[in-house]
């Protein structure tokens, strides 16, 4: 079966350091994968998305950038973190078929201090 | 652009009852998905329903049914029989074409509260 994991689960930087969150997909190959950030209370906002490796799309003008350096591996970063930087991340995977949905990982919860 | 706008930041219904959660997008493709999400406070994204554009026929998932209007581009979630395990965070999502990969996005959401 397909699973998702994302790492870490929470973390806390303080402003101007570098960011490292890592997503990996099983169970499936050549997926669409995404990267959300949702503040408090909030919607969904689309940072990145990715049809293979090396081939990223960026949605919003911003601090962070994200690689895809194997199939099923999605990497979101920083080099220097901002304080409008903290929120939740979500990364998430789909597969065209006659059941697409989009699958998520548990998410990130990031404090810049 | 692709947009997906949901008007209800909030409601509330009563245990047992029917609630319509409205949700509109904008797009000029011909084929795409809707999806309904769910977000209860442990921030889990949990597929409620889906509906393919090219299907006229409105999904169903037990309590969980659309009205779909393609022409208005309307997308709407109905729950009948509300439970207290319904209380959460919905979100209205559009996956659509973009150059060679499929895009998703999501509406602002609207928090649910179904009240004892």
């Amino acid at each position: 079966s397909q699973t998702i994991h994302q790492w870490p689960a929470t973390l806390v930087q303080p402003v101007g350091s570098p960011l490292s969150l890592e997503c990996t997909v099983e169970g499936t190959s050549n997926p669409n994968l995404y990267w959300y950030r949702q503040a408090a209370g909030r919607g969904l906002q689309l940072l990145f998305y990715s049809v293979g490796i090396g081939q990223i799309s960026s949605e919003v003008p911003q601090n962070l950038s994200a690689s895809r350096p194997q199939d099923r591996q999605f990497i979101l970063s920083s080099k220097k973190l901002l304080l409008s930087d903290s929120g939740f991340y979500l990364c998430a995977w789909s597969i065209l078929g006659s059941n697409t949905e989009a699958f998520f990982g548990q998410g990130t919860r990031l404090t810049v201090v | 652009a692709q947009t997906v706008t949901q008007s209800q930041p909030e409601m509330s219904v009563q245990e047992a009852e029917t609630v319509t959660l409205s949700c509109t997008y904008d797009t000029s493709e011909n084929n795409y998905y809707l999806f309904w999400y769910k977000q209860p406070p442990s921030r889990q994204m949990i597929l409620v329903i889906r509906q393919e554009a090219y299907k006229q026929q409105n999904a169903t998932e037990n309590r969980f049914s659309v009205n779909f209007q393609k022409a208005a581009k309307s997308f709407s979630l109905k729950i009948s029989d509300s439970q207290l395990g319904d209380t959460a965070m919905y979100f209205c999502a559009f996956m659509g074409r973009m150059d060679s990969s499929y895009k998703l996005i999501f509406g602002s959401g609207t928090r649910l509260l179904v009240r004892p």
